[in-house]
């Protein structure tokens, strides 16, 4: 079995704060990981993703990924009440994709 | 590119009727994945096709459920009977083949919303 855990949240965070998100996996084997965004009613969409260790900065995000520790975060940093939104994480093996159950981010303005 | 096409965005129906649900993939993407997505479960795997080809359904439920796949820019996903617990929100993804593989993500269409009363 190949399990993502991710803390349901609600994770609240006043706007402008940095944001962390968590997730943990069990697959060793897995080769890159994906961080979606999935606004209220709508579909996932990808944020970045991340195959090496250590930290990939896109703009206010920035991931990091610890292999030896199995664990992946995400930052945004000014976080805005836009930003309220599930993170999903997911981790890719070949060709399939396993996804935490998300966390939920409320930016309070 | 319109991005990944799916309809109906939502379908009502009763217990035991058959539900048909469709996708088009973004052109000439290799890969085809059906997710469902429940508060319960989350979104899981339902089965994935590559170049038209089922490769994994080890995610089906059921027998009920069926996927085909007759060319590259269409996929069905069937419930036969349909059941109160299929009730949740369906994506179809699809994904390239890039040279680099493990880069790639997939690319999810709007959802199809099913209410199986």
């Amino acid at each position: 079995q190949k399990e993502v855990e991710q803390n349901s949240g609600p994770l609240s965070v006043p706007e402008g704060a940095i944001a962390s998100l968590n997730c943990t996996y069990s697959d060793r084997g897995s080769q890159s990981f994906f961080w979606y965004r999935q606004y209220s009613g709508k579909s996932p969409e990808l944020i970045m993703f991340i195959y090496s260790n250590g930290d990939k900065e896109d703009g206010r995000f920035t991931a990091q990924l610890n292999k030896a520790s199995q664990y992946v975060s995400l930052l945004i940093r000014d976080s805005q009440p836009s930003d309220s939104a599930t993170y999903l994480c997911a981790q890719r093996n070949f060709n399939k994709f396993y996804f935490g159950s998300g966390t939920k981010l409320n930016v309070k303005p | 590119d319109a991005g990944v096409i799916q309809s109906p965005r939502h379908e009502v129906t009763e217990m035991g009727q058959e539900v048909t649900l469709r996708c088009k993939p973004i052109s000439g993407h290799d890969y085809l994945f059906w997710y469902r997505q429940t508060m319960m479960r989350g979104l899981e795997l339902l089965i994935y096709f590559n170049n038209n080809v089922p490769i994994d359904d080890s995610g089906m439920p059921e027998d009920r459920f069926s996927a085909k796949m007759p060319n590259a820019s269409f996929s069905t996903l069937k419930i036969q009977p349909s059941e109160p617990r299929d009730s949740a929100v369906y994506f179809c993804a699809s994904s390239p083949r890039g040279v680099a593989v493990f880069q790639e993500t997939q690319y999810f269409g709007p959802g199809t919303r099913l209410l199986v009363l």
